[in-house]
């Protein structure tokens, strides 16, 4: 069927330096994306969200990316921070769909 | 965590016990979500509601139901707890964009 996963299942950063988390998708009726943020014992914190017909959506100190003819997602965060942090998911939507389709995470360290 | 609320927050129970969790919202909004979290599969649709007694199943729903008599509340049941049914609970909100709630941690003995 089709899925949401991520290139990376772990990624260790040093404090200051630029993070970019990866996502792939496979399927091409996917028309709304989402990330999430999810620090250890709490739930999935909304990051920011981009629709298929968006290549860029800036946020404060994160901007996604969306490749439509490789089918990939990524979040960036500028300047990580401690608190940056967590385990990180992306998640689709298909077209006229309420149902979100998770990605299993990428587990964000900073380092000091 | 959007103005919704899960209780209990942890618990224990031995298998073959019922089991209710609530989800309590206040953001008045017709969609809702139940979700369970394991290592290895990330999160996983239970059951949702679109309305007042209007469910549907998700991907996992074997050994669960739910209930939603008020827009409020929504409440998942397992009727007869397993093992395999030890994970953290999560109770979701909004239609596209989802809002969670702070989880539920549920060990089956």
């Amino acid at each position: 069927g089709e899925s949401v996963g991520l290139h990376l299942p772990t990624l260790s950063v040093q404090e200051g330096d630029n993070s970019i988390i990866n996502c792939a998708y496979s399927n091409s009726a996917s028309d709304y994306f989402i990330w999430y943020k999810q620090e250890s014992g709490k739930g999935p914190q909304f990051i920011i969200d981009i629709r298929s017909n968006m290549d860029k959506r800036q946020g404060q100190r994160v901007t996604v990316l969306l490749n439509k003819t490789v089918k990939h997602l990524s979040l960036q965060i500028a300047a990580t921070q401690p608190g940056d942090s967590a385990v990180y998911f992306c998640a689709e939507i298909l077209k006229g769909g309420s149902r979100l389709t998770f990605g299993e995470g990428t587990q964000l360290t900073v380092n000091p | 965590d959007a103005g919704i609320t899960q209780s209990p927050r942890h618990k224990v129970t031995e298998t073959g016990t019922p089991v209710t969790l609530r989800c309590h919202q206040t953001e008045n909004h017709r969609y809702m979500y139940w979700y369970r979290q394991d290592p290895g599969h990330g999160l996983r649709l239970i059951h949702y509601s679109y309305g007042v007694k209007d469910t549907d199943k998700g991907e996992v729903s074997d050994g669960y139901s739910v209930s939603r008599s008020k827009t409020e509340d929504f409440l998942l049941t397992l009727e007869s707890a397993t093992s395999s049914q030890t994970s953290v609970y999560f109770c979701a909100i909004g239609k596209g964009t989802q809002y969670f709630g702070p989880g539920t941690r549920l060990l089956v003995l």
